[in-house]
C-alpha cells in the first residue's frame, strides 16, 4: 500500500517562508504532487514533480527526493491567503490516474 | 476556478438511502475521478472513468457505483447510506494519463453528503 504522512498544522507570520513535509512509504509512483485546499474549497493543483530535486512555481517551491522518500512544499513571502490546508499526493503506476493522498496540514498565516 | 461543477452542494440522507451525485468535467476533458473526503482528512480515491467505463477503483465496495455520460459528465450512485458515508465527495476532471507531464486534476467544490 501507500500512506503519506504531513504534519497536522503549522503556523507563520505573514512574509515568512514556511515548509510543509511530506514522508511516504509507496512502494513505486510517477510523481509527487501538492494540492491547496482552502475551507468549503475544492482541491487545486500546486507543483509536480516527477525527478529528484526543486521545482519552483513563483513564491511557491516543491522538492523531492526518492532516496529518502522525503518530500517538501516551500511557500515564501507568506499571505493571510495563504492559509489554507496543503495536501502531497502520489500517483501510483497503476495504469490509471489514482492519487494516494497525504494526512494534510492546515497553515495558519497570522499578521 | 476549473470549470469542473457539482450538484447538489449540500444533501442529507437517512441511512439506508440512495443517493446520486453528478458532476460536469472541464471542456476537454474526457477523465473523470471520484474521491471521499471525511472531515480533517485527505481525498480517498473511489473511482475513475473514461470514455464511459470504469478503469480503476479504489477500497470503496460495490454499493459505490458510477456512470460517465458521452458528454464526460459523470454521477456518483451510493446506495444502502451508512453513517460513515457522510462526507465531501470531490469530482475531478483530467486529460487522459499520457496527454499531461504532470496529471493535474482539476477538482469541483464538492458536494457534502450528510447520512443520519
Amino acid at each position: 500500500g501507500q500512506s503519506l504522512e504531513q504534519p497536522s498544522e503549522v503556523t507563520a507570520v505573514e512574509g515568512a517562508i514556511v515548509q510543509i513535509n511530506c514522508t511516504y512509504q509507496t512502494s513505486g509512483f510517477y510523481g509527487l504532487s501538492w494540492y491547496q485546499q482552502h475551507d468549503g474549497g475544492a482541491p487545486t493543483f500546486l507543483s509536480y514533480n516527477a525527478l529528484d530535486g526543486l521545482e519552483e512555481t513563483g513564491r511557491f517551491s516543491s522538492f523531492l527526493s526518492r532516496s529518502d522518500s522525503y518530500g517538501y512544499l516551500l511557500l515564501q513571502e507568506l499571505q493571510m491567503k495563504d492559509s489554507a490546508s496543503y495536501f502531497c499526493a502520489v500517483e501510483g503506476n497503476t495504469g490509471f490516474q489514482k492519487l494516494v493522498f497525504g494526512t494534510g496540514t492546515r497553515l495558519l498565516v497570522s499578521p | 476556478e476549473t470549470g469542473v461543477t457539482q450538484s447538489p452542494t449540500h444533501l442529507i440522507k437517512t441511512r439506508g438511502q440512495q443517493v446520486t451525485l453528478r458532476c460536469s468535467s472541464q471542456s476537454g476533458h474526457n477523465t473523470v475521478s471520484w474521491y471521499q473526503q471525511a472531515l480533517g482528512q485527505g481525498p480517498q480515491f473511489i473511482f475513475q472513468y473514461y470514455r464511459e467505463e470504469e478503469n480503476g477503483r479504489g477500497n470503496f465496495p460495490p454499493r459505490f457505483s458510477g456512470l460517465q455520460f458521452p458528454n464526460y459528465s459523470s454521477e456518483l450512485n451510493v446506495n444502502a447510506l451508512e453513517l460513515d458515508d457522510s462526507a465531501l465527495y470531490l469530482c475531478a476532471s483530467s486529460l487522459p494519463k499520457g496527454q499531461t507531464g504532470t496529471g493535474e486534476l482539476f477538482f469541483g467544490e464538492g458536494s457534502r453528503l450528510t447520512v443520519l
